[in-house]
Protein backbone atom coordinates (compact mmCIF):
# COMPACT_ATOMS: atom_id res chain seq x y z
CA UNK A 1 0.00 0.00 0.00
CA UNK A 2 0.94 3.40 -0.52
CA UNK A 3 2.01 5.54 2.15
CA UNK A 4 3.78 8.98 3.23
CA UNK A 5 5.05 10.22 6.33
CA UNK A 6 5.83 13.68 7.82
CA UNK A 7 8.79 13.25 10.53
CA UNK A 8 8.13 16.33 12.54
CA UNK A 9 4.93 17.32 14.46
CA UNK A 10 5.72 20.77 13.88
CA UNK A 11 8.20 23.28 12.96
CA UNK A 12 9.52 26.63 13.99
CA UNK A 13 11.06 29.22 11.55
CA UNK A 14 12.00 32.67 12.14
CA UNK A 15 10.23 35.26 9.68
CA UNK A 16 12.51 35.62 6.49
CA UNK A 17 14.64 32.62 6.84
CA UNK A 18 13.79 29.62 4.51
CA UNK A 19 11.72 26.43 5.46
CA UNK A 20 11.65 23.15 4.79
CA UNK A 21 8.87 20.43 5.91
CA UNK A 22 10.06 16.95 4.94
CA UNK A 23 7.79 14.25 3.86
CA UNK A 24 9.04 10.99 2.94
CA UNK A 25 6.89 7.95 0.59
CA UNK A 26 6.39 4.38 0.23
CA UNK A 27 4.95 3.60 -2.85
CA UNK A 28 4.98 0.78 -5.42
CA UNK A 29 4.83 1.31 -9.12
CA UNK A 30 5.02 6.00 -9.83
CA UNK A 31 4.47 8.00 -7.40
CA UNK A 32 2.03 11.12 -7.40
CA UNK A 33 2.80 12.80 -4.66
CA UNK A 34 1.01 16.17 -3.49
CA UNK A 35 1.34 18.78 -0.59
CA UNK A 36 -1.99 20.48 0.65
CA UNK A 37 -1.94 23.33 3.31
CA UNK A 38 -4.44 23.59 6.04
CA UNK A 39 -5.38 27.29 7.84
CA UNK A 40 -7.30 27.06 11.24
CA UNK A 41 -10.83 25.66 10.86
CA UNK A 42 -10.71 26.14 6.76
CA UNK A 43 -10.51 22.86 4.57
CA UNK A 44 -7.20 21.66 2.76
CA UNK A 45 -5.78 24.04 0.01
CA UNK A 46 -4.04 22.60 -2.84
CA UNK A 47 0.10 23.57 -3.28
CA UNK A 48 1.87 21.04 -5.85
CA UNK A 49 2.00 17.53 -7.22
CA UNK A 50 4.45 15.70 -8.69
CA UNK A 51 3.55 13.18 -11.47
CA UNK A 52 6.28 12.99 -13.74
CA UNK A 53 8.74 15.57 -15.01
CA UNK A 54 10.90 18.37 -13.05
CA UNK A 55 12.31 17.00 -9.34
CA UNK A 56 11.45 20.08 -8.68
CA UNK A 57 7.81 21.49 -8.67
CA UNK A 58 7.01 25.10 -8.13
CA UNK A 59 3.31 25.75 -6.26
CA UNK A 60 1.17 28.07 -5.15
CA UNK A 61 2.32 30.95 -2.14
CA UNK A 62 5.92 30.71 -3.49
CA UNK A 63 5.92 27.26 -2.39
CA UNK A 64 8.07 24.03 -4.29
CA UNK A 65 8.80 20.71 -3.18
CA UNK A 66 12.01 18.45 -4.74
CA UNK A 67 11.21 14.82 -5.59
CA UNK A 68 14.01 12.91 -5.08
CA UNK A 69 13.80 8.91 -5.44
CA UNK A 70 17.05 7.84 -4.27
CA UNK A 71 16.07 9.27 -1.03
CA UNK A 72 12.46 8.89 -1.79
CA UNK A 73 11.36 12.44 -0.07
CA UNK A 74 9.39 15.29 -1.65
CA UNK A 75 10.34 18.02 0.57
CA UNK A 76 8.39 21.09 0.77
CA UNK A 77 10.22 24.34 0.70
CA UNK A 78 10.12 28.45 0.63
CA UNK A 79 12.88 30.53 0.38
CA UNK A 80 11.58 33.11 2.51
CA UNK A 81 8.83 32.66 4.95
CA UNK A 82 5.97 34.71 5.61
CA UNK A 83 4.38 34.82 9.47
CA UNK A 84 0.96 33.89 7.30
CA UNK A 85 2.57 30.29 5.81
CA UNK A 86 1.97 29.31 9.62
CA UNK A 87 -0.49 26.52 9.39
CA UNK A 88 -0.90 23.08 9.11
CA UNK A 89 0.80 21.11 6.20
CA UNK A 90 -0.05 17.68 4.71
CA UNK A 91 2.08 15.44 2.51
CA UNK A 92 -0.23 12.69 0.61
CA UNK A 93 0.24 10.29 -2.07
CA UNK A 94 -2.70 8.80 -4.47
CA UNK A 95 -3.44 5.41 -3.81
CA UNK A 96 -4.87 3.07 -6.18
CA UNK A 97 -8.42 3.54 -6.72
CA UNK A 98 -7.59 7.18 -6.74
CA UNK A 99 -8.10 8.13 -3.13
CA UNK A 100 -5.54 10.30 -1.27
CA UNK A 101 -3.56 9.38 1.67
CA UNK A 102 -2.39 11.97 3.46
CA UNK A 103 0.49 12.01 6.28
CA UNK A 104 -0.28 13.00 9.76
CA UNK A 105 0.76 16.46 9.38
CA UNK A 106 3.51 19.32 10.16
CA UNK A 107 2.24 22.57 12.08
CA UNK A 108 4.37 25.04 10.59
CA UNK A 109 5.53 28.11 13.37
CA UNK A 110 6.65 31.22 11.77
CA UNK A 111 7.99 33.46 14.40
CA UNK A 112 8.05 37.17 13.53
CA UNK B 1 -16.34 29.26 -10.78
CA UNK B 2 -17.44 28.61 -7.18
CA UNK B 3 -15.22 25.81 -5.22
CA UNK B 4 -16.56 22.84 -3.51
CA UNK B 5 -19.53 23.87 -1.51
CA UNK B 6 -20.23 21.72 2.12
CA UNK B 7 -22.94 22.73 4.48
CA UNK B 8 -24.00 22.36 7.37
CA UNK B 9 -20.02 24.02 8.71
CA UNK B 10 -21.02 22.88 11.88
CA UNK B 11 -23.30 20.50 13.02
CA UNK B 12 -24.39 19.42 16.84
CA UNK B 13 -26.15 16.57 17.10
CA UNK B 14 -27.36 14.57 20.80
CA UNK B 15 -26.05 10.77 21.01
CA UNK B 16 -28.64 8.23 18.88
CA UNK B 17 -29.48 11.32 16.60
CA UNK B 18 -28.82 11.27 12.58
CA UNK B 19 -26.55 13.83 10.75
CA UNK B 20 -26.50 14.69 7.27
CA UNK B 21 -23.75 16.05 5.47
CA UNK B 22 -24.05 17.63 2.20
CA UNK B 23 -21.62 18.06 -0.35
CA UNK B 24 -21.99 19.54 -3.87
CA UNK B 25 -18.47 19.45 -6.10
CA UNK B 26 -17.32 22.30 -8.01
CA UNK B 27 -18.65 22.49 -11.43
CA UNK B 28 -17.37 20.01 -13.96
CA UNK B 29 -16.24 17.89 -11.56
CA UNK B 30 -17.99 14.16 -11.00
CA UNK B 31 -16.44 12.32 -8.96
CA UNK B 32 -16.71 12.87 -5.23
CA UNK B 33 -14.76 11.79 -2.36
CA UNK B 34 -15.11 11.70 1.74
CA UNK B 35 -12.81 12.07 4.07
CA UNK B 36 -12.65 12.19 7.75
CA UNK B 37 -10.03 14.61 10.05
CA UNK B 38 -10.23 13.20 13.54
CA UNK B 39 -8.74 15.76 16.22
CA UNK B 40 -4.71 16.94 15.69
CA UNK B 41 -4.67 13.67 12.82
CA UNK B 42 -4.45 13.66 9.07
CA UNK B 43 -7.02 13.08 6.97
CA UNK B 44 -9.04 9.65 6.22
CA UNK B 45 -10.15 8.18 3.27
CA UNK B 46 -13.91 7.03 3.77
CA UNK B 47 -15.66 6.79 -0.08
CA UNK B 48 -15.13 7.65 -3.71
CA UNK B 49 -18.67 8.25 -5.31
CA UNK B 50 -19.64 9.60 -9.49
CA UNK B 51 -23.18 10.29 -10.04
CA UNK B 52 -25.52 7.49 -8.90
CA UNK B 53 -22.12 5.16 -8.26
CA UNK B 54 -20.25 4.28 -5.17
CA UNK B 55 -16.74 3.23 -6.61
CA UNK B 56 -15.11 2.81 -3.14
CA UNK B 57 -16.19 2.63 0.20
CA UNK B 58 -13.10 0.85 1.69
CA UNK B 59 -12.61 3.73 4.33
CA UNK B 60 -16.85 3.91 5.38
CA UNK B 61 -17.50 2.08 8.95
CA UNK B 62 -19.66 -0.72 7.83
CA UNK B 63 -22.13 0.12 9.81
CA UNK B 64 -24.26 3.50 10.56
CA UNK B 65 -22.58 4.89 8.01
CA UNK B 66 -23.83 5.82 4.09
CA UNK B 67 -23.35 7.54 1.32
CA UNK B 68 -24.77 8.69 -2.07
CA UNK B 69 -24.51 10.80 -4.88
CA UNK B 70 -27.63 10.80 -6.92
CA UNK B 71 -28.23 12.41 -10.54
CA UNK B 72 -29.57 15.23 -9.34
CA UNK B 73 -28.30 17.51 -6.01
CA UNK B 74 -25.58 17.13 -3.66
CA UNK B 75 -23.35 13.86 -2.53
CA UNK B 76 -25.00 13.64 0.94
CA UNK B 77 -22.98 11.40 3.62
CA UNK B 78 -25.73 10.22 6.26
CA UNK B 79 -24.14 8.83 9.85
CA UNK B 80 -27.22 7.37 11.77
CA UNK B 81 -27.25 6.95 15.77
CA UNK B 82 -24.17 9.18 15.72
CA UNK B 83 -21.68 8.49 19.29
CA UNK B 84 -19.25 10.75 20.45
CA UNK B 85 -16.36 9.11 18.61
CA UNK B 86 -18.07 10.16 15.35
CA UNK B 87 -16.86 13.50 16.29
CA UNK B 88 -14.82 15.06 13.84
CA UNK B 89 -14.39 16.89 10.50
CA UNK B 90 -15.82 15.84 7.40
CA UNK B 91 -14.37 16.74 4.49
CA UNK B 92 -15.42 16.68 0.47
CA UNK B 93 -13.28 16.51 -2.15
CA UNK B 94 -14.02 16.69 -6.48
CA UNK B 95 -12.48 15.64 -9.29
CA UNK B 96 -12.90 15.85 -13.16
CA UNK B 97 -15.28 14.31 -15.38
CA UNK B 98 -11.96 12.77 -16.81
CA UNK B 99 -10.71 11.36 -12.50
CA UNK B 100 -7.40 9.45 -12.98
CA UNK B 101 -4.24 9.31 -10.72
CA UNK B 102 -3.21 12.44 -12.16
CA UNK B 103 -5.98 14.69 -11.24
CA UNK B 104 -6.03 16.50 -8.38
CA UNK B 105 -9.03 16.76 -5.53
CA UNK B 106 -10.07 20.12 -4.58
CA UNK B 107 -11.32 20.35 -0.78
CA UNK B 108 -14.67 21.52 0.61
CA UNK B 109 -14.41 23.71 3.87
CA UNK B 110 -15.30 20.82 5.85
CA UNK B 111 -18.24 20.09 8.22
CA UNK B 112 -17.33 19.53 11.57
CA UNK B 113 -19.69 17.69 13.51
CA UNK B 114 -19.83 17.52 17.19
CA UNK B 115 -21.76 14.71 19.14
CA UNK B 116 -22.93 15.43 22.20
Amino acid sequence: AQSVAQPEDQVNVAEGNPLTVKCTYSVSGNPYLFWYVQYPNRGLQFLLKYITGDNLVKGSYGFEAEFNKSQTSFHLKKPSALVSDSALYFCAVRDWGDKIIFGKGTRLHILP
Amino acid sequence: NAGVMQNPRHLVRRRGQEARLRCSPMKGHSHVYWYRQLPEEGLKFMVYLQKENIIDESGMPKERFSAEFPKEGPSILRIQQVVRGDSAAYFCASSPKTASTQETQYFGPGTRLLVL
